[in-house]
């Protein structure tokens, strides 16, 4: 089974320093990691994804993630915060058996920008 | 080029009323989704369909049953509304099951008084 957990509730960071979320992950196979964002009544956006290429990967609008199998992490960082960077993200979780549940969501890390 | 739309935006239900919640995809994908979010719970899976002709439970199926009426469609069913199921409701396709990026529609607001 897989799962995947978000360590921090809520991230508040002032404008223009970097930013950390971080998140843990457990799975039976080799898995693949997303991050989402969501902002204020949107649908959720793919940031990026890993599926077993490069371990560092990078997103858009300035995000990256570094895959780090021995630690089974999935943080997701970017150097300079932007105030439109506000908003709610989830890891997740899918092992490439092919899941019958398809994705699996962490809880979610309320970002917030402080000016 | 719509991506995945979802029926309607808002409802509000009064308890033991019916609906359905409807979803439609351009992207000729072929599994589909439908989640819930709660706060503080991220999105749980309560059905999907891995291909057309098929569904399958997810973590919280109880008090839904859906409908794969053809690879573009995919509907949500609530025979007797419960306050329990104030939600927002996210449908998401994927190219095929398993280790793929899901698109999501913009979602459903229902509230169940």
């Amino acid at each position: 089974a897989q799962s995947v957990t978000q360590l921090d509730s809520h991230v508040s960071v002032s404008e223009g320093t970097p930013v950390l979320l971080r998140c843990n992950y457990s799975s039976s196979y080799s898995p693949s990691l997303f991050w989402y964002v969501q902002h204020p009544n949107k649908g959720l956006q793919l940031l990026l994804k890993y599926t077993s290429a490069a371990t560092l990967v990078k997103g858009i609008n300035g995000f990256e993630a570094e895959f780090k199998k021995s630690e089974t992490s999935f943080h997701l960082t970017k150097p300079s915060a932007h105030m439109s960077d506000a908003a709610e993200y989830f890891c997740v979780v899918s092992e490439s058996r092919g899941g019958a549940d398809g994705l699996t969501f962490g809880k979610g890390t309320h970002l917030i920008i402080q000016p | 080029n719509a991506g995945v739309t979802q029926t309607p935006k808002f409802q509000v239900l009064k308890t033991g009323q019916s609906m359905t919640l409807q979803c439609a995809q351009d992207m000729n994908h072929n599994s589909m989704y439908w989640y819930r979010q709660d706060p503080g719970m991220g999105l749980r899976l309560i059905y999907y369909s891995a291909s057309e002709g098929t569904t399958d439970k997810g973590e919280v199926p109880n008090g839904y049953n859906v409908s794969r009426l053809n690879k573009r469609e995919f509907s949500l069913r609530l025979e007797s509304a419960a306050p329990s199921q104030t939600s927002v409701y996210f449908c998401a396709t994927g190219r095929y099951r398993g280790n793929t990026e899901a698109f999501f529609g913009q979602g459903t607001r229902l509230t169940v008084v």
